[in-house]
């Protein structure tokens, strides 16, 4: 089975900008869940989405928002983009839910300037 | 979310066994313990996870202490390739998000 696949792998933005990230979970993986990597604060939590709809969010303001399509594909979005976001991007599939092993790609590097 | 607590770095040399301890002195009942690692330029990935047996994979052993407020994670023979950062995490049955500590960093001297 093909592991998890992030778009793009670096991305390079500037303040205020928006920016969108991709993910394809291995096939059959029902959810995705998205977490950031930063040296200072580092992996948190972002949010969890499983048959399309979010079950899970973490504690980040309204600007990180996700979404995930009918083949469980899913998108990050983050808006006004702040010095402060650049991190690297994680996003992690998962069979089912709950205690299921999550299986986590190679991460999008963003940046912004 | 129930906290780990691990030391921040841990040394070994190759091909001897590696013993990484976790705290959890406010673990409940319904949290399972994970351990993931992350090497240099990887997202995490998965080695291990226990409820209150000990459990044995390919990669590792986990060793649960009995009143379950520690656990160890064991790698028999260390390998150059083992050094990373490992992290303990909580798991409550039902929540998907992995609450990720500081972790340990180890080195594998060769």
């Amino acid at each position: 089975k093909a592991g998890v696949t992030q778009t793009p792998r670096y991305l390079i933005k500037t303040r205020g900008q928006q920016v969108t990230l991709s993910c394809s979970p291995i096939s059959g993986h029902r959810s995705v869940s998205w977490y950031q990597q930063t040296p200072g604060q580092g992996l948190q939590f972002l949010f969890e989405y499983f048959s399309e709809t979010q079950r899970n969010k973490g504690n980040f303001p309204g600007r990180f928002s996700g979404r995930q399509f009918s083949n469980s594909r899913s998108e990050m979005n983050v808006s006004t983009l702040e010095l402060g976001d650049s991190a690297l991007y994680l996003c992690a599939s998962q069979s089912r839910g709950s205690t299921d092993t999550q299986y986590f790609g190679p991460g999008t590097r963003l940046t912004v300037l | 979310d129930a906290k780990t607590t691990q030391p921040n770095s841990m040394e070994s040399n190759e091909e001897e066994p590696v013993h990484l301890p976790c705290n959890h002195s406010t673990i409940s009942g319904t949290d399972y313990i994970h351990w993931y690692r992350q090497l240099p330029s990887q997202g995490p990935e998965y080695v291990i996870h226990g409820l209150t047996s000990n459990v044995n994979n390919r990669m590792a052993s986990l060793a649960i202490a009995e009143d379950r407020k520690s656990s160890t994670l064991i790698l028999h023979r260390a390998t150059l390739r083992d050094a990373a950062v490992y992290y303990c995490i909580l798991l409550r049955t039902g929540a998907n998000n992995l609450f990720f500590g500081t972790g340990t960093r180890l080195t594998v001297i060769p």
